[in-house]
Parts: structure tokens; C-alpha cells; sequence
């Protein structure tokens, strides 16, 4: 059984740090991409950023591009998001994704997580 | 980047009534290569992560109901459900995965009328 759990969200204070985790089971890790994809309350989904299986292939949405950093490791099924100068339009629910196709860059996201609420406010 | 729009915002079905949903991209997400648009849809509950139900458009997720059908290609996109039942009510996505960033639609909010 798939299963992807982030965690590390929270209260933190603007222009903060806040390091996101996502571990996965139930498949091969190293042989799918990844994203994350956010929303905000009352807000639909926004895109954030994706990693390619190797890892070497990474994309940001302009709003995060510069604070925030993707990187996976695959020797222990695990996905991060560094994010810096956290501002309060960062607050969101963040979703770990799971890309649909076998090494595909481009895919759509098939297995998703509960998601970890992440809060900037003073 | 790729703006998606959907239409209505909202919609109101009773059960069994056939519900449509409208997906547009400002560019098309056909890819000459494959032939393949890259859309899929997602149905997102409250307190609940978003759900894949169609990818390339038209290719139903599997476990999705049948009831369920994506169709379109290019630049316009529809999700139809066929015959609306209790458990549909939520709120319906469209995203490109042409390019990158790979944009969602505002959401569609259909409920039981």
C-alpha cells in the first residue's frame, strides 16, 4: 500500500525558516518524481515545486523560486522543501505528491498526502 | 506560464442529473510527440488530500468510477459526471503538466441542489 506522510509544519514567525519532510512506502521511491503543491484557506491548489527521480532536475513556481529548496533522498524514501524567508502568503496546507508515470518528469500526481499545515505569523 | 481556467465557479445538480465542468488553457497542452494533452482533473474533499480521476484528458484513474469521463484536447477540456451522487459533492481541479509550473485551475464547487 502507497503511503506518503509529511510532516514538520507549524508556526513560525515572518521571514522564518521551516523545513518540510515526506516519507513515502508502498512503491519504488527512487523511480518517481515528486512535487509540492500547496493551498491556502480558502484558496484552490498552487503549485510549488517539483524534483525529478534522480534528483538532479528541479522547478520552482515564481513565488517561492530563490526561498525554497526541493531535494530527496532516495536511499531513505524521503522528500524535503527548505523554505526561507517565509512571509505570511506561504501559509498553507503543503502536499507531498507522488508523480503518476515511471520516471516521468511530466505527470500528473496520483498518490498525495494528508499534508502538514504550515503558518507564518507573528 | 500556462493559465488554466475552469467554468462554472460553482454548480448545483440534483442526484442523478449530469453535471459538466469546463476546463480552458491559455496555450495548448497538446504535445506533438505523443499526441496526449497533458490535463488531468481532481476531485478534492473537505479534510481530505485531492484525488486524481482523469490524466491525458480522457484516461480514467483506476478504482474512478465510470461515471466519470474527461474528454477535449488543445486548449478546452470537459469533466462530466454522468449522474451526480451524494459522494461527488466537492470541489473539481483541472492542472496542465505540459510545462512547467504546472498551474491548476481555480476549482469548480459542485454541490447536490
Amino acid at each position: 500500500e502507497v503511503q506518503i506522510v509529511e510532516s514538520g509544519g507549524g508556526l513560525v514567525q515572518p521571514g522564518g525558516s521551516l523545513r518540510l519532510s515526506c516519507s513515502a512506502s508502498g512503491f519504488t521511491f527512487r523511480d518517481y518524481t515528486f512535487h509540492w503543491v500547496r493551498q491556502a484557506p480558502g484558496k484552490g491548489l498552487e503549485y510549488v515545486s517539483t524534483i525529478g527521480y534522480k534528483g538532479g532536475t528541479t522547478y520552482y513556481a515564481d513565488t517561492v523560486k530563490g526561498r525554497f529548496t526541493i531535494s530527496r533522498d532516495n536511499s531513505k524514501s524521503t522528500l524535503s522543501l527548505q523554505m526561507n524567508s517565509l512571509g505570511a502568503e506561504d501559509t498553507a496546507v503543503y502536499y507531498c505528491v507522488k508523480a503518476r508515470s515511471f520516471g516521468e518528469l511530466y505527470a500528473p500526481g496520483d498518490y498525495w498526502g494528508q499534508g502538514t499545515r504550515v503558518t507564518v505569523s507573528s | 506560464d500556462i493559465v488554466m481556467t475552469q467554468s462554472p465557479d460553482s454548480l448545483g445538480a440534483s442526484l442523478g442529473e449530469r453535471a459538466t465542468i469546463s476546463c480552458k488553457s491559455s496555450q495548448s497542452v497538446l504535445s506533438t510527440s505523443n499526441n496526449k494533452s497533458y490535463l488531468a482533473w481532481y476531485q478534492h474533499k473537505p479534510g481530505q488530500p485531492p484525488k486524481l480521476l482523469v490524466y491525458w484528458a480522457s484516461t480514467r484513474e483506476s478504482g474512478v468510477p465510470a461515471r466519470f469521463s474527461g474528454s477535449g484536447s488543445g486548449t478546452d477540456f470537459t469533466l462530466t459526471i454522468r449522474s451526480l451522487q451524494a459522494e461527488d459533492v466537492a470541489v473539481y481541479f483541472c492542472q496542465q503538466y505540459y510545462s512547467t509550473p504546472f498551474t491548476f485551475g481555480p476549482g469548480t464547487k459542485v454541490d447536490i441542489k
